[in-house]
């Protein structure tokens, strides 16, 4: 969906440092998401948006943290309290209510130097 | 909490054959199952979804059912191609859209 843009995409943590991955999207939806995908596992939820200024913990929400300052934009940042940061993370968004199916940007790789 | 199984984790075909994924959900409040395709290292992608007051559905090779009753939906891939190899994630949606819970999924393998 070229709709959803996440950036970078490859990122390299160094220890006890935070980093922020950026999603953006352009279809003019609500809610947005971002996942956690290990190797060979499904997709975690992180933390969650319906709106904007407003949003919810996931399954895995410890070590991350997000804000919504805007509809377009979703950004996670990774803290150095997440020990194993190393994944794929995934932003997907949606529009609101029953029945809408969500839409996923690319991707982010993030690895641990 | 809402909670998806799925079966099997791996599963080869011949090609031209037909494959079957099958998911288990948990919550009744669920009414929405999409399915999602994700080739290596890719964004999984919408190949189908079902409401809970649609018992089937189906777009030419694909189809997907649901038991409403049984608490299970699942994937039907018609005829095969080498192109349908990847990873297929089955996932619920609580009855206000607001979450998504996926299945583990599961890996196809299309021989030639």
């Amino acid at each position: 969906d070229g709709g959803i843009t996440q950036s970078p995409k490859y990122l390299f943590r160094k220890e006890g440092q935070n980093v922020t991955l950026s999603c953006e999207q352009n279809l003019n939806h609500d809610a947005m998401y971002w996942y956690r995908q290990d190797p060979g596992q499904g997709l975690r939820l992180i933390y969650y948006s319906q709106i904007v200024n407003d949003f919810q913990k996931g399954d895995i929400a410890e070590g991350y943290s997000v804000s919504r300052e805007k509809k377009e934009s979703f950004p996670l940042t990774v803290t150095s309290a997440q020990k194993n940061p190393t994944a794929f993370y995934l932003c997907a968004s949606s529009m609101r209510g029953q029945g809408q199916p969500q839409h996923f940007g690319d991707g982010t790789r993030l690895s641990i130097l | 909490g809402e909670n998806v199984e799925q079966h099997p984790s791996t599963l080869s075909v011949q090609e031209g054959d037909s494959a079957v994924i099958k998911c288990t959900y948990s919550d009744s409040a669920s009414n929405y199952f999409p399915w999602y395709k994700q080739e290596l290292g890719k964004r999984p992608q919408l190949i189908i979804d079902i409401s809970s007051n649609v018992g089937e559905k189906k777009d030419q090779r694909i189809a997907v059912t649901l038991n409403k009753t049984a608490k299970h939906f699942s994937l039907h891939i018609t005829e095969t191609q080498p192109e349908d190899s990847a990873v297929y994630f089955c996932a619920a949606s609580d009855n206000y859209g607001q979450n998504f819970v996926f299945g583990p999924g599961t890996r196809l393998s299309v021989l030639p």
